[in-house]
């Protein structure tokens, strides 16, 4: 069972606009989101993470929105750049050192010029 | 940020010969390192989970005997991919998770590339 639902699997966003990517995740017990950023060839690099005690947080061009009750979040990419063109991973775990990340399935952007 | 250093970052390697790939983590000590293999395209795949000074917790339908893992120190834990074939030719990453207490996030190395030849 996919615990954590990203979409879409792909994205085409002209240079400046907004990117908004989604995901969903099933366990409750999740309280930690994080978002990660890969360039091909690359390991994952973390972007930005969200606890569920806020509702939004913002970290320059890159939000996370984030809705407790519908068990949802987003990343949303202001002004976005060519150089953003990247795969997104978001993931869910809960907080302790044993614990693993539950990634979903990746969003491939493409900011076009 | 903390680093995580992975090392080799591509090898080929002959079928049936055994590789090693180690991962590090500089600045900080990683209880906990995640070892993961990514195919062209998709989402990263847990293969196990490694807790330093004990074996480590393999994932449904991962060989424990082929995928060697070895989580020696705070900061070094190794993937062994034993008589590798060609269906083992896959992007392998790992991951590291603070020790520490505001470091609940995990650091990913950059990869690994396997070529089975």
């Amino acid at each position: 069972q996919q615990q954590v639902k990203q979409s879409p699997q792909s994205l085409i966003v002209q240079k400046g606009g907004i990117s908004i990517i989604n995901c969903a995740y099933e366990n409750t017990a999740f309280d930690y989101f994080p978002w990660y950023q890969q360039f091909p060839g690359k390991g994952p690099a973390l972007l930005i993470a969200i606890r569920p005690d806020v509702s939004e947080k913002k970290e320059g061009r890159f939000t996370i929105s984030f809705n407790k009750s519908a068990k949802q979040f987003s990343l949303h990419i202001m002004d976005s750049q060519p150089g953003d063109s990247a795969t997104y991973f978001c993931a869910a775990t809960r907080e302790g050192t044993g614990n693993q990340f539950y990634f979903g399935t990746g969003t491939s952007l493409t900011v076009i010029p | 940020g903390a680093v995580v250093s992975q090392h080799p970052s591509w090898v080929i390697c002959k079928s049936g010969t055994s590789v090693k790939i180690e991962c590090r983590s500089l600045d900080f000590q990683a209880t906990t390192m995640f070892w993961y293999r990514q195919f062209p395209k998709q989402s990263l795949m847990l293969m196990a989970t490694s807790n330093e000074g004990s074996k480590a917790t393999y994932e449904q339908g991962v060989e424990k005997d082929k995928f060697l893992i070895n989580h020696a120190s705070l900061t070094l834990s190794t993937l062994t991919v034993t008589s590798a074939h060609p269906e083992d030719s896959s992007f392998y990453i790992c991951s590291a998770r603070n020790r520490e207490g505001a470091g609940n996030t995990i650091y990913f190395g950059e990869g690994s590339w396997l070529t089975v030849v």
